[in-house]
């Protein structure tokens, strides 16, 4: 069956470091990548999107790599503050359809 | 962009009743969904919201205990009826506008659900 993994354990981190979270799937062959970010009582946010065919995403402070050999998005939040805790979930886009399919997230807490 | 409103934004309902979460949208979209995020969990798509003709549903999830309407292109709502505990869950209300290179999808506030 299809599965999305996400480190379930929280990322506790010290401010200014970088935060790196791993996203694995099984049974996918997604047309992209994306990331969302949420925080407690609210709906997801939209993050980056990153392409079968891209290796690497940047914006701002985030940084996403899509491994398709590996079946693995890395997702880095470098000089991070703690304004940036909060929940993250990566998500696959199927070709079809358009629907999303969601991982379990992963809890950062920045700590200044 | 696309602002999504959802009403209730939190209820507290007893077992066996039903209720009925509006998702409102600022602008007119082709594809609505509908997710659920229980507790510590991420979200699961229940259905998709289709204008003009019935939801389509994801395996796990029926229509006769999530009915859905769509009467336009701005406006849907989902009732969970019969409710139990374990309906107790954030639901979601998501659209998806097409852009140039992909599709963007936003996600409304949420309708937290407590079911006694």
């Amino acid at each position: 069956s299809q599965k999305i993994e996400q480190n379930s354990e929280a990322l506790n981190i010290q401010e200014g470091k970088t935060a790196t979270l791993t996203c694995n799937y099984t049974n996918y062959s997604p047309a992209y990548l994306q990331w969302y970010r949420q925080d407690p009582g609210r709906g997801p946010v939209f993050l980056l999107l990153i392409r079968e065919n891209e290796k690497e995403k940047r914006k701002e402070r985030l940084k996403v790599t899509f491994d398709t050999t590996l079946k693995q998005s890395l997702f880095h939040i470098t000089a991070s503050q703690p304004a940036d805790s909060a929940t993250y979930l990566c998500a696959l886009d199927r070709a079809a359809g358009n629907k999303l399919t969601f991982g379990g997230g992963t809890r950062v807490l920045v700590k200044p | 962009s696309a602002v999504i409103s959802q009403k209730p934004s939190r209820d507290i309902c007893q077992r066996g009743t039903s209720l009925t979460i509006q998702c409102q949208v600022d602008s007119q979209v082709t594809m609505m969904f509908w997710y659920r995020q229980q507790p510590g969990q991420s979200l699961t798509l229940i259905a998709t919201a289709n204008q003009g003709s019935e939801a389509t549903y994801e395996s796990g999830f029926v229509i006769d205990k999530f009915p859905i309407s769509r009467p336009n292109l701005t406006f849907s709502t989902l009732t969970v009826s019969n409710m139990s505990p374990e309906d107790s869950s954030i639901y979601l209300c998501s659209v998806q506008i097409r852009r140039v290179n992909r599709d963007e999808q936003f996600f409304g506030p949420g309708t937290r659900l407590t079911v006694l």
